[in-house]
């Protein structure tokens, strides 16, 4: 059975410090694992990661995978409020994408 | 990426009734699929949107009760049928245009039943 664990669930930090999320799967067929941000209702876009150990950065944001270790990391560094989300790690297995329960993250002012 | 356009955007429904939901892309996509995201919960794949055949669904999801429709690779409806309130959840459409490339949501519906 497919299985996809986001950890930490939830995370409260103070404005300005760094923060890792992690994101261990098992899925058959895998293609790729994404990265996205949910503050109200759609998911949006940050990360797709194809190969392992490059990383790909926008911004203040990057992400990395190994596909050895079944494993991926979000890290967020010089955090803002606007970071405040929920973040959720996605492989794809055939061509279909499923998600794990999430990381809550609350950037405190 | 693929502008969508899902609508509506939230609705209360009776008990027993249904509800269609349509998602709009503004360019042809090969594949469209439909999540529904309980309170609380992360999101869980209804099925995958077929043009020129039945959908296919995920273990836990039947064609009765979440008939879908893409008559063409633009659009396509989810509805949820004869509803009761643990149908109470976002429900949201997202499509890629090839395989193993990005995949993008519509901007979701939110359905409360009653």
């Amino acid at each position: 059975e497919d299985k996809v664990v986001q950890s930490p669930l939830s995370l409260v930090v103070h404005e300005g410090d760094t923060v890792t999320l992690n994101c261990s799967y098992e899925v058959t067929n895998f293609r790729s694992l994404l990265w996205y941000k949910q503050e109200k209702k759609a998911p949006t876009f940050l990360f797709m990661l194809t190969s392992s150990g490059i990383e790909k950065k926008s911004g203040r944001l990057s992400s990395i995978l190994d596909k050895k270790e079944l494993f991926s990391i979000l890290n967020i560094t010089a955090t803002q409020t606007g970071d405040s989300a929920v973040y959720l790690c996605a492989p794809n297995r055939d061509d279909k994408i499923i998600f794990g329960k999430g990381t809550r993250l609350h950037i405190l002012p | 990426s693929a502008v969508i356009s899902q609508k509506p955007s939230r609705d209360i429904c009776q008990r027993g009734t249904s509800l269609t939901i349509q998602c709009q892309v503004d360019s042809q996509v090969t594949m469209m699929f439909w999540y529904r995201q309980q309170p609380g919960q992360s999101l869980t794949l209804i099925a995958t949107a077929n043009q020129g055949s039945e959908a296919t669904y995920e273990s836990g999801f039947v064609i009765d009760k979440f008939p879908i429709s893409r008559p063409n690779l633009t659009f396509s409806t989810l509805t949820v049928s004869n509803m009761s309130p643990e149908d109470s959840s976002i429900y949201l459409c997202s499509v890629s245009y090839r395989v193993n490339y990005g995949y993008t949501f519509g901007s979701g519906t939110r359905l409360t039943v009653v």
